[in-house]
């Protein structure tokens, strides 16, 4: 059974510095892998998708790495902003054959000024 | 551009009572659709998923159903609530097609008191 855990739960950083979220998940034969980002009371905002034969990629000041073999993918932020607190999900497809999603439990981020 | 709709943002019903929840999207057609639930401190769980009008899964068993009239539509019901139905819940949609990226609306969070 597929399990998605993110490390830190929470996070609490001054502005401008680079930070490095965490997700691992148990079986390394997924399709794809996605991060988003919630506000409080909100939904879920994608940010980036890496499929299963990609490495990393880019957007912004984000930066998404995916290394199947380990069971890992991180998410890079660069000179973070008070703007960037929120909590960051990743989630993985599992196969070829779903659609279903299965989601770790978050990273609480905080940037202070 | 894609949009997703979902109301109401939030709902306060007493236990028994009915429930009615509705999704739609915009700017697409065929999509697949997606009913997530987002207990507090808990990851989001998939509930039910469609591929089509009138094709409905579900992942758990439990209180609730869905329903899909129309291509773009996706409702989450309920006949009687119970206080464990309390919750964020959230509709996502994806196209047509394994892999591709998911996009969530804004949520509904529902208090059953």
């Amino acid at each position: 059974k597929q399990e998605v855990t993110q490390i830190p739960a929470a996070l609490s950083v001054p502005e401008g510095e680079n930070l490095v979220l965490n997700c691992s998940f148990t079986d390394s034969a997924i399709y794809n892998l996605q991060w988003f980002r919630q506000d409080p009371g909100k939904g879920l905002t994608s940010l980036l998708l890496i499929q299963s034969s990609q490495r990393e990629q880019t957007s912004g000041r984000l930066n998404a790495s995916l290394d199947k073999s380990s069971g890992r993918s991180t998410l890079y932020i660069a000179a973070s902003q008070p703007g960037d607190s929120a909590t960051y999900l990743c989630a993985v497809r599992p196969s070829y054959n779903t659609d279903k999603l299965i989601f770790g439990t978050g990273t609480r981020l905080q940037v202070f000024p | 551009s894609q949009t997703i709709h979902q109301w109401p943002a939030t709902l306060v019903q007493p236990v028994g009572s009915p429930l009615s929840l509705e999704c739609t999207v915009e700017g697409t057609s065929n999509p697949n659709l997606y009913w997530y639930r987002q207990a507090a401190g808990r990851g989001l769980q998939l509930l039910f998923y469609s591929v089509g009008i009138g094709q409905i899964s579900s992942e758990v068993p439990q209180n609730l159903s869905a329903s899909r009239p129309q291509d773009r539509q996706f409702i989450l019901s309920s006949k009687k609530l119970l206080l464990s139905d309390s919750g964020f819940y959230l509709c996502a949609w994806t196209r047509r097609g394994v892999g591709s990226e998911a996009f969530f609306g804004q949520g509904t969070r529902l208090t059953v008191v």
